[in-house]
């Protein structure tokens, strides 16, 4: 049963790279979103999806983009990695309806951007 | 100002302490609170959850939730070290909605 699996679990960027954080659960959960984690800010809402095709940004957006192809996958591109975008990147998924607020957390992705 | 305010801590209690964790929330919309507890280099697991106002228990663990003054505490009995982590408070308005979480007290439990 392994619930929310994140990969990498580490990664070094130079300012200006791109990549892809890969994100899945085999839950059949309908909610998966996008987290980041920083010293001092808590965890901050990056983008979320209700069901496959269907993403809304969250709090913090800018410099991310994410798609929704399938139930099981939530992946996480970083378009051009800026130093601000050191942080720990949490993927979580949820099923709908009452109860969904309950977030099923992966065990993150560290990223550096230097 | 944060819709959800926490103390990050960090806070250290003896073994066998009784541990009172808090949190306050500006948005009287919110339903839904919960505590997350993460271990170092770990993702957040759910740890209490509660809907509207009033109490839970589970274990040594009591949720408490008081909607009139926006505040909410997690009380663990007789602590212990592996109770060590940081503790996330969270709120949301309906189900399955964005939750908006605390910053996380580290808790730190010694022998």
């Amino acid at each position: 049963n392994a619930g929310v699996t994140q990969t990498p679990k580490f990664q070094v960027l130079k300012t200006g790279q791109s990549m892809t954080l890969q994100c899945a659960q085999d839950m059949n959960h309908e909610y998966m979103s996008w987290y980041r984690q920083d010293p001092g800010m808590g965890l901050r809402l990056i983008h979320y999806s209700v069901g496959a095709g269907i993403t809304d940004q969250g709090e913090v957006p800018n410099g991310y983009n994410v798609s929704r192809s399938t139930t099981e996958d939530f992946p996480l591109r970083l378009l051009s990695a800026a130093p601000s975008q050191t942080s720990v990147y949490f993927c979580a998924s949820s099923y709908s309806g009452q109860g969904g607020e309950k977030l099923f957390f992966g065990s993150g992705t560290q990223l550096s951007v230097l | 100002q944060k819709e959800v305010e926490q103390d990050p801590g960090p806070l250290s209690v003896p073994e066998g302490a009784i541990v009172s964790l808090n949190c306050t929330y500006s948005n009287s919309a919110f339903q839904y609170f919960m505590w997350y507890r993460q271990y170092s280099r770990k993702g957040p697991e759910l740890l209490m959850y509660t809907y509207s106002s009033g109490n839970k228990e589970d274990g040594r663990f009591t949720a408490q939730v008081d909607k009139s003054s926006k505040y909410i505490s997690l009380f663990i009995r007789d602590s212990q070290p592996s109770d060590s982590a940081t503790y996330l408070c969270a709120t949301g308005r309906e189900p399955a909605s964005k939750l908006t979480f605390g910053t996380g007290t580290r808790l730190q439990v010694t022998l």
